[in-house]
């Protein structure tokens, strides 16, 4: 059972446009969402992370919108830039009852942003 | 070095070899972990140990053994692969295992293919 979907599975964006990726996950003990940029032969870095007690959190051109009630997700990204192109996946965890920074990962967005 | 670093980067093994995959982290962290990548599908966690100890074995066969001797290093060893165990092998590390606190980092990974 996939507990984090995410879409689209690639991306092709203009420079200078904004690239959405959109995530729902199923469990309602999570509680904290992180979005990963992974470039080619390199591993995942956290990109920005939202909680649920907030709609939007933004960072630079970054900005994660969450939807509580609809158990959605999503980042977006403004003005997108050539040196965004890279895989990122959002992800889903629960921070409390003993857990164990166990981290849920949706199946990653490919993103290719044109010059 | 710094950060995460994985060795090797790339690693060509038959179905009755052994080999072992190291993971070394420069950061001072006191937790690690062992992830499974493959394409078009999400990140699996595979272990954790936090102190030299297990605390998470995700179901993982037994031709996987890892191994922690101390906090900075942390192996996986390999015998009797599957074709389908060829993936990218994903180390991270944290400073502890609070989610939503102690990010994960990631080394750049070994790219596995069992033939």
């Amino acid at each position: 059972q996939q507990q984090v979907k995410q879409s689209p599975q690639s991306l092709i964006v203009q420079k200078g446009g904004i690239s959405i990726i959109n995530c729902a996950y199923e469990n309602t003990a999570f509680d904290y969402f992180p979005w990963y940029q992974q470039f080619p032969g390199k591993g995942p870095a956290l990109l920005i992370a939202i909680r649920p007690d907030v709609s939007e959190k933004k960072e630079g051109r970054f900005t994660i919108s969450f939807n509580k009630s609809a158990k959605q997700f999503s980042l977006h990204i403004m003005d997108s830039q050539p040196g965004d192109s890279a895989t990122y996946f959002c992800a889903a965890s629960r921070t409390y009852g003993g857990a164990t920074n166990k981290l849920i990962f949706g199946t990653g967005t490919l993103l290719a942003v044109q010059p | 070095e710094t950060g995460v670093t994985q060795t090797p980067r790339h690693l060509v093994m038959g179905m009755t070899n052994k080999k072992s995959l190291k993971c070394e982290q420069h950061l001072g962290h006191n937790a690690m972990y062992w992830y499974k990548q493959s394409a078009k599908k999400p990140l699996e966690l595979m272990f954790v140990y936090s102190l030299e100890e297990r605390v998470e074995n995700n179901s993982v066969p037994s031709r996987f053994s890892p191994e922690c001797p101390n906090s900075s290093h942390l192996f996986l060893h390999l015998h009797t692969l599957q074709p389908e165990d060829s993936a990218l092998y994903l180390c991270a590390s944290s400073q502890g295992l609070a989610a939503g606190t102690d990010t994960q980092y990631f080394g750049p990974g070994t790219r596995l293919t069992v033939l």
